[in-house]
């Protein structure tokens, strides 16, 4: 089955700095990444999806690039903001339209 | 768009007692939801796949028997924890897909279960 390996786990960046998330998946038969960002006791918001016949997309401050040949896909956040402080989690799909999620990074940006 | 709710937000139980958690998609028929348990400071893990009309696949490991799943429309998906102990004390969330050409999964704000 497909496994998702996240890194880093914590990353603290000072406001204003970029972040980066990475992300490796074993199925190459997974075709959509969509990338969660989830507050303390709240539910996982979709910031952005990227799928496979397509390498990066961009949206505001936020990027996502995909490398199928290496099967590693990364979030990059740009001009960080505190309120950008939460948990983001990647994900693969799999079959039956399920995801398989990485094991989450905790963002947290120092004003 | 996309608006899932999901009740309760919170419940106590005692030991042995069932408990039902809804999932609801508001603005969009949701051929297909998914139920996740999320422990503290970790992931989301899939518990199963359920298919309006159609029984529920479960993730290997997961009690079927335990953990009953009803999505009996568009709109609407259950859990039902029966004979709920301590350790089924955790965050349970649902998420839902419009299509099954769609993976966008659109997530419910969860239910917090203490099992006591």
């Amino acid at each position: 089955g497909e496994n998702v390996e996240q890194h880093p786990s914590t990353l603290s960046v000072q406001e204003g700095d970029s972040a980066v998330i990475k992300c490796t998946y074993s199925d190459s038969a997974s075709n959509y990444f969509p990338w969660y960002k989830q507050e303390l006791g709240k539910r996982p918001q979709l910031i952005i999806d990227i799928r496979s016949n397509v390498g990066e997309k961009k949206d505001q401050r936020i990027a996502v690039t995909l490398n199928k040949t290496a099967k590693h896909f990364s979030l990059h956040i740009t001009e960080t903001q505190p309120e950008d402080s939460a948990v983001y989690f990647c994900a693969a799909s799999m079959g039956g339209n399920k995801l398989v999620f990485g094991a989450g990074t905790i963002l947290r940006v120092k004003s | 768009g996309a608006v899932v709710s999901q009740h309760p937000s919170w419940v106590i139980c005692k030991s042995g007692t069932s408990v039902k958690i809804e999932c609801r998609s508001l603005d969009f028929q949701a051929t297909t939801m998914f139920w996740y348990r999320q422990f503290p400071k970790q992931s989301l893990m899939l518990m199963a796949t359920s298919n309006e009309g159609s029984k529920a696949t479960y993730e290997q490991g997961v009690e079927k028997d335990k953990f009953l799943i009803n999505h009996a429309s568009l709109t609407l998906s259950t859990l039902t924890v029966t004979s709920a102990h301590p350790e089924d004390s955790s965050f349970y969330i649902c998420s839902a897909s419009s299509g099954s050409h769609s993976y966008e999964q659109y997530f419910g704000p969860g239910t917090r279960l203490t099992v006591t």
